[in-house]
């Protein structure tokens, strides 16, 4: 069964410290990694994508992708207050039709 | 640039009603349309996937249903609703043949 696993939490981060989360996958065929956000009451949206192997960075946030270990992780630099929510991590399934499979989740809150 | 809307915002319903849930987007032609639901405290359950007009697929037998009559109009259904079908509702959309979903809103269902 295809799976998508994230530590639910609460990771508790101080503020201006980097937040660091982790999310592993079963399917090695996935190509496609999404990190998204969810505020509390609200729906996901998207932080980043990835692809490839490596580090992409955009602003405060780093996506990191280890296909040989099925890892990918999410590091915000500079944590701030309003980092504080919900994050998800969704993976491609292939030849679904463009369907994701999603993790739990992992609750993060910055402390000021 | 594309927009989804869904309404209602928030529905409190007694055991046994009818649902109707819909989901409009705009912007884009012959978007994959998504259903998810998502329980308190939990991660995304995807209920129906929709790649074309007519083009429903159901990923959890249940009592609910979908359609798709419109090209940018998706619509969740329940003839009856249980009580386990409260949750928070959300219908996502993604390019054509691209798998990077974004979210409406959402609706916040309560059955009683």
């Amino acid at each position: 069964q295809k799976e998508v696993e994230q530590n639910s939490g609460p990771l508790s981060v101080p503020e201006g410290a980097i937040a660091s989360l982790n999310c592993t996958y079963s399917d090695r065929g996935s190509q496609s990694f999404f990190w998204y956000r969810q505020y509390s009451g609200k729906s996901p949206e998207l932080i980043m994508s990835i692809y490839s192997n490596g580090d992409k960075e955009d602003g405060r946030f780093t996506a990191q992708l280890n296909k040989a270990s099925q890892y990918v992780s999410l590091l915000i630099r500079d944590s701030q207050p309003s980092d504080s929510a919900t994050y998800l991590c969704a993976v491609n399934i292939p030849d679904s039709n463009y369907q994701l499979i999603w993790g739990a989740g992992t609750k993060l809150i910055i402390k000021p | 640039s594309q927009t989804i809307h869904q309404w209602p915002a928030t529905l409190v319903q007694p055991v046994g009603s009818p649902l109707s849930l819909e989901c409009t987007v705009e912007g884009t032609s012959n978007p994959n349309l998504y259903w998810y639901r998502q329980a308190a405290g939990r991660g995304l359950q995807l209920l129906f996937y929709s790649v074309g007009i007519g083009q429903i697929s159901s990923e959890v037998p249940q009592n609910l249903s979908a359609s798709r009559p419109q090209d940018w109009q998706f619509i969740l259904s329940s003839k009856k609703l249980l009580l386990s079908d409260s949750g928070f509702y959300l219908c996502a959309w993604s390019y054509e043949r691209e798998d990077t979903q974004y979210f409406g809103p959402g609706t916040r269902l309560t059955v009683l």
